[in-house]
This record gives C-alpha cells, structure tokens and sequence, in this order.
C-alpha cells in the first residue's frame, strides 16, 4: 500500500485569496503525479501530469510544482474564484507489471467564500 | 462518446440483492479502471482492465465483486449480495495505453446506497 496524503484536507478561503495545498508520496519508483479537481455532482477533471523533477504546469491561476526527490507536490491557486471551489486529488503513479498503478490521495476540499 | 459514461448515475439496493454497475468509456481508450471512493476517502483503486484482458483485480474487495469488459469496450461492475459497507461511488476512468501525458478521463461516477 503507498502513502499518498493531502494536506490540508480541507480549506475556506475568501474570494480573491491565493492558496495551496500540498500532496506527499513515496520519493521511490516515481512515474508521474496527476492532479485532478472533482467539483460536486461533475467527473474529477485532469489539470496537470507531472513526470519530471522540477516540473512547474500552469494552467490560467493554477499552477503546480514537482519534487520527487523529496516526494511532493503542491497546487498553487491565485486570486481563488467561488468557481475554484472543489475537491483537488493528487494521484501519486508508478510503472509495475508492464502497466501503471495509480494511487489517490484523500483530497483537499475547498471552498472559495464570496 | 464525448466522455466516459456511466449508469445508473444513482442505485439504491437492498442489503443481499445484486447490483450491476455499468461503463462505457471514450471509444479507442485501451485502459479502464474501476475505482471506489467512500465517503471522505479519496478513490482507491479496485480494478484495471487492458482492452478485454483483466490485467489487475487486486483491489476488489471481496470475492462478492467482480468486474468484466468482454469485448474491450463497455465495461460492468457486478457485487453480489450487497453488504451495507459497499455503499460508496464507483467511479470509472479510461485512457489511451497508459496514461501518456493527459491522465485518465473519469465517469460522473454511479453512486451506491445499499440500506
């Protein structure tokens, strides 16, 4: 079983304040890391794969950073919209038996206030 | 399809009966997963299917579940006698062999109540 944890798990934040949480795995057998946003009652949605050491992805104010040595990732939000407000999963990827296995970390629950 | 679809989006069961939980994924994905997600737990892994062939069952919860894709396509998840502890969403992700470089593709997931 790997160890994948989010933190914080979860997080109020006023309109227009910028945030992050973090995702920590195992810094051994790394593949990839993916970051999914799942807002209620939608499918989780792929924002950023992450295969490199020191990859940073940017995605409009969403950006991420990689660091596999040390095992984590973190997911920057600037200036959070209510829209931002979701649950952010990190999935932490290795290569085994000739396929990938992913495992998800619980999720960071946020909620952007007006 | 556009998308990963799945049915039925909600399923109330009674404890025993049998439920059949179907997907259908992004035609020309070769890979599909089954994942659970109870309440306040992130998705954990249940199942990995490569075209028809079942490569991965190891996190299938018991021998009450099971999960077949025949023709590479259309995939169903089946649990057998319903115990309450399943109550959960069952989510279903496809993408192309492997991931590439653009992650998995979900389902809405089919949420399972069993009471």
């Amino acid at each position: 079983i790997l160890n994948v944890e989010q933190s914080p798990q979860s997080l109020h934040v006023q309109e227009g304040d910028s945030t992050n949480f973090t995702c920590s795995f195992p810094s051994s057998n790394f593949y990839a890391l993916h970051w999914y946003r799942w807002e209620t009652a939608k499918s989780p949605e792929a924002l950023f794969v992450m295969t490199l050491n020191g990859d940073e992805k940017k995605k409009g104010r969403i950006s991420a950073t990689l660091n596999t040595k040390e095992g984590y990732s973190y997911l920057y939000i600037k200036g959070s919209q209510p829209e931002d407000s979701a649950t952010y999963l990190c999935a932490f990827v290795i290569y085994s038996g000739g396929y990938q296995k992913v495992t998800f970390g619980t999720g960071t629950k946020l909620q952007v206030i007006p | 399809g556009a998308g990963v679809s799945q049915s039925p989006r909600y399923k109330v069961a009674k404890r025993g009966q049998d439920v059949a939980l179907r997907c259908d994924p992004i035609s020309g994905h070769v890979s599909l997963f089954w994942y659970q997600q109870a309440l306040g737990q992130g998705p954990e892994f249940l199942t990995y299917f490569q075209n028809e062939a079942q490569l991965d069952k190891s996190g299938l919860p018991s021998d009450r579940f099971f999960a077949e894709r025949p023709e590479g396509s259309v995939s169903t998840l089946k649990i057998q006698r319903t115990q309450q502890e399943d109550s959960a969403v069952y989510l279903c992700a496809s993408s192309w062999a492997g991931t590439g470089g653009y992650g998995y593709t979900f389902g809405s997931g089919t949420r399972l109540t069993v009471v």
